[in-house]
């Protein structure tokens, strides 16, 4: 079945530094990804998202290249902040339609000043 | 853009008692509502998928007479925690797909209730 691994946490970087936080995925077609990201004690926000090989998705300084070759998701930000702290995950459905999201496990990113 | 609403966001209840969560697409309609169960530190795991005005599908290993789900509308959906224990204490995480509303990115999540059992 379809599964998305990501790199374990926490990932602990210093204010400004560069993030990267390494998303693979196995899928049967074309899926869609997606990007989320949860704050303490709170739900999910769409950070961002890509839905064909090559597309780019970017927000909020966040970016991901959807590639199919590699079957990654890799997210990237140039310069993170303290309040970038939070748990992210990487997710997938199987289609370009609205199905069931498998996740990965997050990955906790630790910003300090 | 799309938002879901969810209460309450934090529930302590008494062991055998029953809690209702809620969560209500504010400017959609969800057609689809997904309910995950979040364990510390652990990625969500899919309960149920439960289309408006239909039976909800639960996933291997829920328990369907435990976790009563209601979608009677395209606008509100509920997850009843019958007869709740200590080990049903979790972080409850609603998502809704949809129809209308404007900024629509396919899935939009409430903010979740925890649920303590004591």
């Amino acid at each position: 079945g379809d599964s998305v691994t990501q790199m374990e946490g926490p990932v602990t970087l210093s204010e400004e530094a560069f993030l990267t936080i390494n998303c693979t995925y196995t899928a049967t077609g074309y899926p869609s990804l997606f990007w989320y990201v949860q704050y303490p004690g709170e739900g999910l926000q769409l950070l961002l998202k890509a839905t064909k090989a090559d597309d780019k998705g970017s927000n909020k300084g966040f970016e991901a290249t959807y590639r199919k070759e590699t079957t990654s998701f890799h997210l990237e930000k140039g310069s993170v902040q303290v309040s970038d702290s939070a748990v992210y995950f990487c997710a997938l459905t199987p289609n370009s339609g609205y199905s069931t999201l498998t996740f990965g496990k997050g990955t906790m990113l630790l910003v300090s000043p | 853009g799309a938002v879901v609403s969810q209460h309450p966001s934090w529930v302590i209840c008494k062991s055998g008692t029953s809690v209702k969560i809620e969560c209500r697409s504010l400017d959609f309609q969800a057609t689809t509502m997904f309910w995950y169960r979040q364990f510390p530190k652990q990625s969500l795991m899919l309960m149920a998928t439960s289309n408006e005005g239909s039976k909800a599908t639960y996933e291997q290993g829920v328990e369907k007479d435990k976790f009563l789900i209601n979608h009677a509308s395209l606008t509100l959906s509920t997850l009843t925690v019958t007869s709740a224990h200590p080990e049903d204490s979790s972080f409850y995480i609603c998502s809704a797909s949809g129809t209308g509303g404007t900024g629509f990115d396919g899935y939009t999540f409430g903010s979740g209730t925890r649920l303590t059992v004591v």
